[in-house]
């Protein structure tokens, strides 16, 4: 089973700030690799698949970049609406397919 | 819309069973896989389960292989969750998932549905 590894578990913004969340699989995964945001009584939603492609409808200030064993959610400017739970979940040596444990953007 | 519904939920006593539903729309179900994804209050989220788009793979997590089963029905747009000998760790925020729409993310997810509770008490 591949083990993805999420960090921080906790991240403390300022609105306006940049926001780096990391993801780290136990294997490498090429870029076989999601990343999804979920705010407090929601789904999650997908932002990102295949390392750095974004979703239909997601902003741009959204990026994401890595491949192999190394992975990083970029959003380049917070904005109110994107404090929550960010997973990343991996899809490359399945089943089972598996998700880190989250990181969560808070309002520094 | 696109939009998958889940239903079934419930309170059940620890070693019962029960069935989970979950209806989607707007979308060609038939041609896409569908996932099972619970989320334990508080926790994180964990895969559970999934359907081919022809029904003919079925992959299971580990710690529900021999006792959750996976179906659809094309002709309804529903796939089902059939649990049995529930624990007490597997009360949860079970959630349906499409697999993603992307050619090069089939086993991303796209679309959730908002969840159906199961709680597993004594």
């Amino acid at each position: 089973e591949i083990v993805m590894t999420q960090s921080p578990a906790t991240l403390s913004v300022s609105p306006g700030e940049r926001a780096t969340l990391s993801c780290r699989a136990s294997q490498s995964i090429s870029n076989n690799l999601a990343w999804y945001q979920q705010k407090p009584g929601q789904a999650p939603r997908l932002l990102i698949y295949s390392a750095s492609s974004r979703a239909t409808g997601i902003p741009d200030r959204f990026s994401g970049s890595g491949s192999g064993t190394e992975f990083t959610l970029t959003i380049s400017s917070l904005q109110s609406e994107d404090f929550a739970v960010y997973y990343c979940q991996q899809y490359n040596n399945w089943p089972p397919l598996t998700f880190g444990g989250g990181t969560k953007v808070e309002i520094k | 819309q696109v939009q998958m519904v889940e239903s079934g939920g419930g309170v059940v006593q620890p070693g019962e069973s029960l069935r989970l539903s979950c209806a989607a729309s707007g979308f060609n179900f038939s041609t896409y896989g569908m996932h099972w994804v619970r989320q334990a209050p508080g926790k994180g989220l964990e895969w559970v389960a999934y359907i081919r788009y022809d029904g003919n793979r079925k992959e299971y997590a580990d710690s529900v292989k021999g006792r959750f089963t996976i179906s659809r029905d094309d002709s309804k747009s529903t796939v089902h969750l059939q649990m049995t000998s529930l624990t007490t760790d597997e009360t949860a925020l079970y959630y349906c998932a499409k697999g993603s729409k992307y050619s090069s993310a089939w086993y991303a997810f796209d679309i959730w549905g908002q969840g159906t509770m199961v709680t597993v008490s004594s």
